[in-house]
């Protein structure tokens, strides 16, 4: 059974914090990973797309890491703005399918 | 910036009826997708879709659902007699490619509430 899983559920942080969050995905069978960051009443937007173990990828101050291997990609947010208060979904492909399974995401809120 | 729209936003049925939503994928978009996120769990797959058919189906995905690109620019989703269980947020989603370097776009959602 696949399953992918987000920690920490929820976080409240502090404006000017940096942080990060962990999405875990299982490492055998892996094609692609997603990021989405959705707000609420508003569609999922994509962050990042990422598909080779050690992708590093950046989008002004959020960046993201993947680890294959280990089954793991790291979300970074550094210097968080009340912008960015949003949920933080992941989504893991394996090979040979289209479809793609969604972690439960990370609420973040950023208090001014 | 081209967008997924989905129509209608908010759909109340009785149990029993069927319903249709609808999605306008992005115009050079060659795969489309259906999921569902139940109040409080997961996102879930429902269906992919490319070149007139169902590429991929999940387990949800029973004979009461059907999907259709009935006119090149639409793409819907049938469920033919609602349950009670199938209130939740559906939401389309389009990508270029199904190649896994293409980025999904979701569209706003329906929220489908079976009475």
């Amino acid at each position: 059974i696949l399953n992918v899983e987000q920690s920490p559920q929820s976080l409240h942080v502090q404006e000017g914090d940096s942080t990060n969050f962990t999405c875990s995905f299982p490492s055998s069978n892996f094609y692609a990973l997603h990021w989405y960051r959705w707000e609420t009443a508003k569609s999922p937007e994509a962050l990042f797309v990422m598909t080779l173990n050690g992708d590093e990828k950046k989008k002004g101050r959020i960046s993201a890491t993947l680890n294959t291997k280990e089954g793991y990609s790291y979300l970074y947010i550094k210097g968080s703005q009340p912008e960015d208060s949003a949920t933080y979904l992941c989504a893991s492909r394996p090979s040979g399918t289209y479809k793609y399974i969604f972690g439960t995401g990370t609420r973040l809120k950023v208090l001014a | 910036e081209p967008e997924v729209t989905q129509t209608p936003s908010h759909q109340v049925t009785q149990m029993g009826q069927e319903v249709i939503l609808r999605c306008v994928p992005i115009s050079n978009h060659l795969y489309f997708y259906w999921y569902r996120q139940i109040l409080g769990q997961k996102v879930e797959f429902l269906v992919s879709f490319y070149n007139n058919e169902i590429s991929e189906k999940s387990e949800i995905f029973d004979d009461q659902f059907s999907v259709e690109r009935p006119d090149g620019s639409n793409f819907t989703l049938k469920i033919r007699s609602t349950k009670l269980e199938d209130s939740a947020m559906y939401f389309c989603a389009s990508s270029e490619r199904g190649t896994p370097g293409y980025t999904q776009y979701f569209g706003p959602g329906t929220r489908l509430t079976v009475l």
